[in-house]
């Protein structure tokens, strides 16, 4: 069984960044396809990009291209998502996720970050 | 990139209900389509994956049937818990993995 545990809630102000992480516990990160979503506030989910372990790179949602960062460091089984410039719309509850372990989905999910984009 | 389309995206029923909730894509995705509850202030949980696979633990009163673009997720006999937000996504198109609008599942 996968268990992911994110980090805590974040403040932050329009123009700054944010690394949110997700550390994995029951597998090896290196063994893993970990996926980031997000949600506004009563809004619905919207998929960022993650790992596609086949091909050894990261995927990003188009919308966030050139904002987003999705790292891992496998010596602590914790992967990492930085957005930068952040905007107000980028206030949200972000999710890491893992594809594919048991089905072809996002099967095991972390608790949630919130991030507040606020001057 | 692949839109999804649920409806309805609101839907008023009664325990022990028999619910149906549809997913059109806007492209053939053969079966690359998974179903995830999500409750108020949770995270979302997948239900059934591949349109039709039942995830592990998720009761056999959900099920999911549909392929190429049109997906339907039924639950047979609402129960109290049943009751959140449903969402399809599709995992055909590995470059943007999108998720449809959400379908409210509120009590009458």
């Amino acid at each position: 069984q996968v268990h992911l545990v994110q980090s805590g809630t974040e403040v932050k102000k329009p123009g700054a960044s944010v690394k949110v992480s997700c550390k994995v516990s029951g597998y090896s990160l290196t063994e893993l396809s970990l996926h980031w979503v997000r949600q506004a506030p009563e809004k619905g989910l919207e998929w960022m990009g993650g790992f596609d372990r086949e091909d050894d790179k990261t995927i990003y949602a188009q919308s966030l291209q050139g904002r987003v960062t999705m790292t891992e460091d496998s010596s602590t089984d914790t992967a990492y998502l930085e957005v930068s410039s952040l905007r107000s719309e980028d206030a949200a509850v972000y999710y890491c996720a893992t594809l594919g372990v048991v089905g072809a989905a996002l099967d095991f999910w972390g608790q949630g970050t919130l991030v507040t984009v606020s001057s | 990139d692949i839109q999804l389309t649920q409806s309805p995206s609101f839907l008023s029923a009664s325990v022990g209900d028999r619910i149906t909730i549809t997913c059109r894509a806007s492209q053939g995705i053969s079966n690359d389509l998974a179903w995830y509850q999500q409750k108020p202030g949770k995270a979302p949980k997948l239900m059934i994956y591949a349109a039709s696979a039942l995830h592990s633990g998720v009761p056999s009163r959900f099920s999911g049937s549909g392929s190429g673009t049109e997906f339907t997720l039924t639950i047979s006999g609402l129960q109290p818990e049943d009751f959140a937000t449903y969402y399809c996504q599709q995992l055909n198109s590995y470059l943007a993995l999108t998720f449809g609008g959400g379908t409210k599942v509120e009590i009458k």
